[in-house]
């Protein structure tokens, strides 16, 4: 069966400083991957998608990237952290368009 | 106006009752539809896929009416551990699988 993979589960990071989060999909093949955000209280927030190695689209212009070195391998990074970007960190993956979305257990970013 | 739209709640219901949300889509080109349940602090697990002709599973029924655009959710006989926030997502069948999800609906389910 497939699972994902998301670590860590909390962090907590000084202003300025870098940032990456890694997500890994088993027991599939060319995933469609996505990264989004939940901000407390608030509802989902679509950062980036990717069908393929090395495809990113970006959903929102903002201070972080998104790169997919491996076929289940998806990494958000940021060069410099802002205190807009503490928040609920999803990775999720679907098999198909048409295919509901399955979730990591997600990374909670505080900003100090 | 959202392309996703739910009623935020919350919904605050004795054990036992039955409870129906909906959720309003704009996008009348949408494929496919699911149900998810977030608990506090934790991610959002899928519930169910709905499909044209509703489906069923235990206490919980889902149903899409394409002509008015929107699907809903009913529980039935409502238990402590339902109390959850209920996300509905719409896939537009296009754009890698993306899912426009709404804001979610809050259930707190009272003994």
């Amino acid at each position: 069966s497939q699972t994902i993979h998301q670590w860590p589960a909390t962090l907590v990071q000084p202003v300025g400083s870098p940032l990456s989060l890694e997500c890994t999909v088993e027991g599939t093949s060319n995933p469609n991957l996505y990264w989004y955000r939940q901000a407390a209280g608030r509802g989902l927030q679509l950062l980036f998608y990717s069908v393929g190695i090395g495809q990113i689209s970006s959903e929102v212009p903002q201070n972080l990237s998104a790169s997919r070195p491996q076929d289940r391998q998806f990494i958000l990074s940021s060069k410099k952290l802002l205190l807009s970007d503490s928040g609920f960190y999803l990775c999720a993956w679907s098999e198909d368009t048409n295919q509901p979305q399955h979730f990591g257990d997600g990374t909670r970013l505080s900003i100090l | 106006r959202k392309e996703v739209e739910q009623d935020p709640g919350p919904f605050n219901v004795p054990e036992g009752a039955t409870v129906a949300f909906n959720c309003t889509y704009s996008n009348s080109a949408s494929q496919s539809f699911f149900w998810y349940r977030q608990d506090c602090r934790k991610e959002p697990k899928l519930l169910m896929s709905v499909y044209s002709s509703g489906n069923e599973d235990g206490r919980f029924t889902a149903q899409l009416n394409r002509a008015s655009q929107y699907i809903s959710l009913l529980i039935r006989d409502s238990k402590l551990s339902d109390s959850a926030t209920y996300l509905c997502a719409v896939n537009a069948g296009t754009n890698a699988g993306k899912s426009t999800f709404g804001d979610g609906t809050t259930l707190t389910v009272k003994p």
